[in-house]
């Protein structure tokens, strides 16, 4: 019964490289949200995804930045071209929809990304 | 205005207190109400969900006034293991299921 689970929990990369972080949802889940939390700043909301399909992507900088959620396997969120201000905890949570959109989204440990 | 607001803290208190945090929301269209904690360098784990009807769960009570916009938490007979941030959380009505986070409020009990 595991519950959501991101790799890795910690990333290096030099400015210029590119970032990936992945995440399985809770079994039963098929609805994705990632968040970002910058040092000394709360959560902020990213992007929603279904299975292939972005449904939010409100959140998400307008450059260097991309989500998927394929068919098969987990959901990715790309980063390219790093750079020092992408260094943050970046969170992934799952939630089952069908519930409605009450209920509560369970986040996995996190991805604590370093830009040297 | 930041769309969730919280007191940062910290709040000290002594093993035992008892100890209650505020938020405002700002957006009326605000659906869903949550606490959550995170300890330093964790994920964010829910606490309870927060109901105008108010709702409790062992030491913790949460009380939601949508007329004011306003969320609270109280903590009963505070242990060591409740220090952690407390954050508010709002759900937005709409077609996604984005939850808005305020920055949270540091307790640290004391022994």
């Amino acid at each position: 019964n595991a519950g959501v689970m991101q790799n890795p929990r910690h990333l290096v990369r030099r400015r210029g490289q590119e970032a990936r972080l992945r995440c399985s949802p809770m079994k039963g889940h098929s609805h994705v949200y990632w968040y970002r939390q910058l040092p000394e700043e709360g959560l902020k909301f990213m992007v929603y995804l279904q299975k292939e399909n972005i449904i939010d992507e409100s959140g998400m900088p307008k450059e260097r930045f991309s989500a998927e959620f394929p068919k098969e396997g987990p959901s990715i969120l790309r980063i390219q071209q790093v750079v020092r201000g992408d260094s943050a905890a970046y969170f992934c949570a799952s939630s089952p929809w069908d519930r409605g959109p009450s209920q509560p989204q369970h986040f996995g440990d996190g991805t604590r990304l370093s830009i040297l | 205005r930041k769309e969730v607001e919280q007191d940062p803290g910290p709040f000290n208190v002594p093993e035992g207190a008892t100890v209650a945090f505020n938020c405002t929301y700002s957006n009326s269209a605000s659906q869903s109400f949550f606490w959550y904690r995170q300890d330093c360098r964790k994920e964010p784990k829910l606490l309870m969900s927060v109901y105008s009807s108010g709702n409790e769960d062992g030491r913790f009570t949460a009380q939601l006034n949508r007329a004011s916009q306003y969320i609270s938490l109280l903590i009963r007979d505070s242990k060591l293991s409740d220090s952690a941030t407390y954050l508010c959380v709002v759900n937005i009505r709409g077609a996604t299921n984005k939850l808005i986070f305020g920055t949270g409020t540091l307790l640290a009990v004391q022994p």
